[in-house]
């Protein structure tokens, strides 16, 4: 079946440093989303990327869509202690009713 | 605006009892899934609902089932419960083919 695959699976940063996390279909998604989830949180959407080769930025942070639409990346420049957490890309399935997920990222920052 | 609301917080049950989960979504939403999410994984789909009708499901059996009312809220019914059901379950409310959008989670403890 579909499978959605992240890595890595964790990744400890010095405060400052950048972090990317690259995420992989086994199939063509017509969409990609992204979601963080904080320790003891619940996934909270990030973004949402349909264009191939598309690039959004949200302050920090740069989401990629890659041209075959297979792939996607999410770096963070210069991290801070708040984006401690765990970073999901999801993919429609079948019939786009439902999300398949990654395993996701967790990301630890030290201060 | 209130986003998605789910009851209760945290529940603790027995080895083959029944339980049933609420899940109110975001205002303007029509479309209700709910995922399982174990410790230090990604969220994995249920089901989805939508127009009071299960319209996809995932790889779960028969035990799991729901319902949504008219006013677009779910619920989420788990019986005979075995201990692997334990985990974070959460609801996620969309527009039909939106992006979604989670709610806190009820997390189930099975002894």
């Amino acid at each position: 079946g579909q499978q959605v695959m992240q890595i890595p699976q964790y990744q400890h940063v010095q405060e400052g440093e950048d972090f990317t996390t690259y995420c992989n279909s086994s199939t063509t998604l017509s969409n990609i989303q992204w979601y963080k989830q904080r320790p003891g949180g619940h996934p909270v959407f990030l973004i949402q990327l349909v264009k191939s080769g598309e690039v959004k930025k949200q302050k920090r942070l740069t989401f990629q869509f890659g041209e075959a639409k297979k792939n996607s990346s999410l770096h963070i420049t210069a991290t801070q202690t708040t984006d401690v957490g765990t970073y999901f890309c999801a993919g429609p399935g079948g019939s786009q009713g439902n999300l398949i997920f990654g395993k996701g990222t967790k990301l630890s920052v030290k201060p | 605006d209130a986003g998605v609301t789910q009851s209760p917080t945290h529940l603790i049950k027995t080895r083959g009892q029944q339980v049933t989960l609420r899940c109110s979504p975001k205002s303007g939403h029509d479309t209700v899934s709910w995922y399982q999410q174990a410790l230090g994984q990604g969220p994995q789909f249920i089901f989805q609902y939508y127009e009071e009708e299960e319209r996809q499901r995932g790889n779960f059996p028969d035990r799991f089932s729901g319902h949504q009312f008219p006013n677009y809220s779910s619920e989420l019914n788990v019986n005979a419960l075995l201990l692997g059901d334990s985990a974070l379950y959460l609801c996620a409310s969309s527009r039909r083919w939106g992006p979604q959008f989670f709610g806190p989670g009820t997390r189930l403890t099975v002894l």
